[in-house]
């Protein structure tokens, strides 16, 4: 069965990093792109990019361009986020998701547990 | 980017129809996906495309568009249906994504 397994909870201070993981299992990791989606505490959710497993090609959104680097590692099927400069604006679940469908249709089939970063001085 | 609006709350009589909106320019190029979201959970995906179900999600649960607007509606509404619901779709500029806005559905 399709798994996204995400790495554990995060507390950061204002200017670190972080780096979240998504271990994909149960289908081949090379043909789905991942995305990853965040949810600051009580707000909607909010796309952030992907990653195409297959090539390592990226596309972020304008918002995040230039903080945000999505990479993965095929040798074990895990798609990584990393977010630099933290702030408190940054506190929020992040999620990875795979994306299915093409041309007119596109939609997340399996998601990733979630994983709350907290950044906090 | 392009935004996908959706009414932020909406309340339906246990039983009862409730018809969701996500309204945008991207409605008119692509089809919406809708999620569930429970509090504390990943969301869930309920419709895809013109009205698909992933199996599991109760025949309850429909989609339709029509123009720049996508909806989803929940025919005879139970309690375990209360949660935020999102549509999302590819944005119409360039190859990114979109989330609507999110709307709050109350059973009463």
């Amino acid at each position: 069965q399709v798994q996204l397994v995400q790495s554990g909870a995060e507390v950061k201070k204002p200017g670190a990093s972080v780096k979240v993981s998504c271990k994909a299992s149960g289908y081949t990791f090379n043909d789905y792109y991942i995305h990853w989606v965040r949810q600051a505490p009580g707000q909607g959710l909010e796309w952030m990019g992907w990653i195409n497993p297959n090539s390592g090609g990226t596309n972020y959104i304008q918002k995040f361009q230039g903080r945000v680097t999505m990479t993965r590692d095929t040798s074990i099927t895990t798609a990584y986020m990393e977010l630099n400069s933290l702030r408190s604006d940054d506190t929020a679940v992040y999620y990875c998701a795979r994306e299915d469908g093409n041309y007119q249709l596109y939609y997340f089939d399996f998601w990733g547990q979630g994983t709350p970063v907290t950044v906090s001085s | 980017s392009s935004e996908l609006t959706q009414d932020p709350a909406v309340s339906v009589a246990l039983g009862q129809t409730v018809k969701i909106t996500c309204q945008g320019d991207s409605m008119r190029r692509y089809y919406a996906s809708w999620y569930q979201q429970k509090p504390g959970q990943a969301p869930v995906l309920v419709i895809f495309g013109k009205h698909d179900r992933p199996s599991g999600v109760p025949d309850r649960f429909s989609g339709s568009s029509s123009g720049n607007t996508a909806s989803l509606t929940i025919t005879g509404a139970q309690a375990e249906d209360e949660a935020d619901y999102y549509c999302y779709s590819r944005d119409s500029i360039g190859n990114h994504r979109v989330f609507g806005t999110g709307t709050k559905v109350t059973v009463l």
